[in-house]
């Protein structure tokens, strides 16, 4: 059974600082694995999704790795803001009808 | 687009009432999941429908019932409603479908419907 690890559930930044959030996986037979943002009281959105054969994606200040081999997957912030703060979570696909496992996710706060 | 939508967005539940969360998407896409998230839990998946007239269950489906009425709408019923079936439910689709394996489907979700089951 797929499990996805996300260490750690907080973290707090001061604004400026570039930041990593990490996410393991344990079944390296996947299709993607995704980022998603949180917002209190909201939906889910996606950020980023990078597909088996792929190493990393990026869109503007957001940059995710990939790598299957060692079931590991990084989300890099850079020069965070206060309107990054927000709950980060990482899924996988790896099986059909685009089914996702989802990590429990990554609290973030960035400080004014 | 409005995207996914989902109505109730609050409900307070009695133990053994029922009802139905509803969902839409406008999205023409194929599949469609309901999801809970509870603190601690993270995201588990209730149910799935990954075409017009087909459901299977998912991680979490005790105590609950699903209906794809047509490809736009996927609603979630919970029959005998219990305390443990206090969570947020969210509810998402994707634009493939049964039997597709896309390594570029990415799943968009509704607001979420907030239930408190006394």
């Amino acid at each position: 059974k797929q499990e996805v690890t996300q260490i750690p559930a907080a973290l707090s930044v001061p604004e400026g600082e570039n930041l990593v959030l990490n996410c393991s996986f344990t079944d390296s037979a996947i299709y993607n694995l995704q980022w998603f943002r949180q917002d209190p009281g909201k939906g889910l959105t996606s950020l980023l999704l990078i597909q088996s054969s792929q190493r990393e994606q990026t869109s503007g200040r957001l940059n995710a790795s990939l790598d299957k081999s060692s079931g590991r997957s990084t989300l890099y912030i850079a020069a965070s803001q206060p309107g990054d703060s927000a709950t980060y979570l990482c899924a996988v696909c790896a099986g059909a009808n685009s089914k996702l496992t989802f990590g429990k996710g990554i609290t973030l706060s960035v400080r004014p | 687009n409005a995207g996914v939508t989902q109505t109730p967005k609050f409900q307070v539940l009695k133990t053994g009432q029922s009802m139905t969360l509803q969902c839409a998407q406008d999205m023409n896409h194929n599949s469609m999941y309901w999801y809970r998230q509870d603190p601690g839990m993270g995201l588990r998946l209730i149910y799935y429908s990954a075409s017009e007239g087909t459901t299977d269950k998912g991680e979490v489906p005790n105590g609950y019932n699903v209906s794809r009425l047509n490809k736009r709408e996927f609603s979630l019923r919970l029959e005998s409603a219990a305390p443990s079936q206090t969570s947020v439910y969210f509810c998402a689709s994707s634009e493939f479908g049964w039997g597709t394996r896309s390594s570029t489907d990415t799943q968009y979700f509704g607001p979420g419907t907030r239930l408190t089951v006394l």
